[in-house]
């Protein structure tokens, strides 16, 4: 049973570039969510999708930044015109309904913008 | 809102030795209540949650972690540490309710196993 998948694992954008970060939740989840990590600190969350819909999007920034859990395919975080300070681990997680399910989180997305 | 604090940002300990890391938070409600190791350049997994019934929760690896709802903490324990448990540990709460399905994490501490 395969976990969460990220990919790329590695993402070098210019500024100005947009960047793409692609996950597939665990089989049977239909939560997902997108964490950022900043260098030396913690997670902080961003967005919370089920299929085709943004349920809480307290996180995101309000510019350049947008996600998607479409019917079919994996959930799409999107960054436009990257500049340095979106350097981050950019982490999915994805859970079960119900609220004391856990959140299993995939090997983190590493963006960094030259 | 909820909100974790993890009060210390580095935990040395010797090997062999017991080991706590320290959480508490703050939450409407009943919380649920996780803790997460990283290691480097890697993703979260998962170690154990609390979400009713025993205070004493169990978990990988030996650790476990014990509620206590009078002084809001979630401390996360190892009765003898190894090196291999030296990493990144975060703790989150959840909110009960539909509302509130996002983990708020604390800000992690650092562990150092010394051989």
């Amino acid at each position: 049973n395969a976990g969460v998948m990220q990919n790329p694992r590695h993402l070098v954008r210019r500024r100005g570039q947009e960047a793409r970060l692609r996950c597939s939740p665990m089989k049977g989840h239909s939560h997902v969510y997108w964490y950022r990590q900043l260098p030396e600190e913690g997670l902080k969350f961003m967005v919370y999708l089920q299929k085709e819909n943004i349920i809480d999007e307290s996180g995101m920034p309000k510019e350049r930044f947008s996600a998607e859990f479409p019917k079919e395919g994996p959930s799409i975080l999107r960054i436009q015109q990257v500049v340095r300070g979106d350097s981050a681990a950019y982490f999915c997680a994805s859970s079960s309904q119900g609220s004391g399910n856990t959140i299993y989180f995939g090997e983190g997305s590493w963006l960094t913008v030259v | 809102a909820q909100s974790v604090a993890q009060p210390e940002d580095q935990v040395n300990v010797a090997e062999g030795n017991p080991l706590t890391v320290k959480c508490t938070y703050s939450v409407s409600g009943n919380p649920y209540l996780f803790w997460y190791v990283q290691y480097p350049n890697r993703g979260l997994q998962f170690l154990l949650k609390y979400i009713t019934g025993d205070n004493l929760v169990k978990g990988s690896y030996g650790f476990e972690a014990e509620f206590n709802k009078s002084q809001t903490s979630f401390h996360l324990k190892k009765p003898s540490a190894l090196v291999s448990d030296s990493a990144l540990y975060f703790c989150a709460v959840r909110a009960p309710g539909v509302s509130a399905r996002q983990l708020t994490f604390g800000s992690g501490t650092q562990l150092t196993v010394l051989p």
